[in-house]
C-alpha cells in the first residue's frame, strides 16, 4: 500500500543532541513536509520541499535542519539549537497544488 | 497570503446530536477545501474534499458543502457517535499561492459524550 511512513514512533533526546527524525513515502509525491504540533495547537510548518536538493523553510525552521536527497526521502534533524524540542511532529506529501495533504502517524520527540 | 479560520473549540456534544463546525478561508483564486481529522495520537487523515464551488464532499456521514459566495466550508454530520471524538482540521490548497502547499486551521477538538 502506498503511504508514508515515519519513524521512530518514540523518541527521546538528551538536552544538547542532535536527533534525526525519518520520513519515507512511496507515493511518488514531489512535494514534502514537516509540521510540529504541540498539544492542544494546530500545524506549524517546519520545512518543506518541492524537488529533491531543494528545500524552504517554513514559520518555525530554526533549530531544524533538513535534506532531500531522494525523492522517497525528507529526514528531519532537531538540533541542539532548539531550544524547545519535545512536540510531535508529523510528514507529509502531496502531488503537488489543489491535490490533499497525506499524513505519516507521527513521531513524539521528549527531551529527558 | 492564504488563511483558514475555524470556530474555536473545544466541542461537547451527547450522542446523536447534530454536529456544525464552522470554517471560513481567504485565498487567492479558487482553492481546493478539505477536512481532515485526527485520532489521538495520530497523524491527519483526509474526511472529504471539494474543489470547486458548490461542490458537496461527503464521507462516513460528514458533509461539507464549498459555498464560494461566502468563502465557507462548514462541516455537519446529522448524528454524532462517539467514535466522532477526534480533532478535526480545515484546510484549503491553491497552486496560485504558497506554492501548493496546504494551509490548515487551528483544529476545533470534538468530544462525543455517550
Amino acid at each position: 500500500d502506498g503511504g508514508i511512513t515515519q519513524s521512530p514512533k518514540y523518541l527521546f533526546r538528551k538536552e544538547g543532541q542532535n536527533v534525526t527524525l525519518s520520513c519515507e513515502q512511496n507515493l511518488n509525491h514531489d512535494a514534502m513536509y514537516w509540521y510540529r504540533q504541540d498539544p492542544g495547537q494546530g500545524l506549524r510548518l517546519i520545512y518543506y520541499s518541492q524537488i529533491v536538493n531543494d528545500f524552504q523553510k517554513g514559520d518555525i525552521a530554526e533549530g531544524y535542519s533538513v535534506s532531500r536527497e531522494k525523492k522517497e526521502s525528507f529526514p528531519l534533524t532537531v538540533t541542539s539549537a532548539q531550544k524547545n524540542p519535545t512536540a510531535f511532529y508529523l510528514c507529509a506529501s502531496q502531488e503537488g497544488g489543489y491535490t490533499e495533504a497525506f499524513f505519516g502517524q507521527g513521531t513524539r520527540l521528549t527531551v529527558v | 497570503g492564504d488563511s483558514v479560520t475555524q470556530m474555536e473549540g473545544p466541542v461537547t456534544l451527547s450522542e446523536e446530536a447534530f454536529l456544525t463546525i464552522n470554517c471560513t478561508y481567504t485565498a487567492t483564486g479558487y482553492p481546493s477545501l478539505f477536512w481532515y481529522v485526527q485520532y489521538p495520537g495520530e497523524g491527519l487523515q483526509l474526511l472529504l474534499k471539494a474543489t470547486k464551488a458548490d461542490d458537496k464532499g461527503s464521507n462516513k456521514g460528514f458533509e461539507a458543502t464549498y459555498r464560494k459566495e461566502t468563502t465557507s466550508f462548514h462541516l455537519e454530520k446529522g448524528s454524532v457517535q462517539v467514535s466522532d471524538s477526534a480533532v478535526y482540521f480545515c484546510a484549503l490548497s491553491s497552486a496560485r499561492a504558497n506554492a501548493g502547499k496546504s494551509t490548515f486551521g487551528d483544529g476545533t477538538t470534538l468530544t462525543v459524550k455517550p
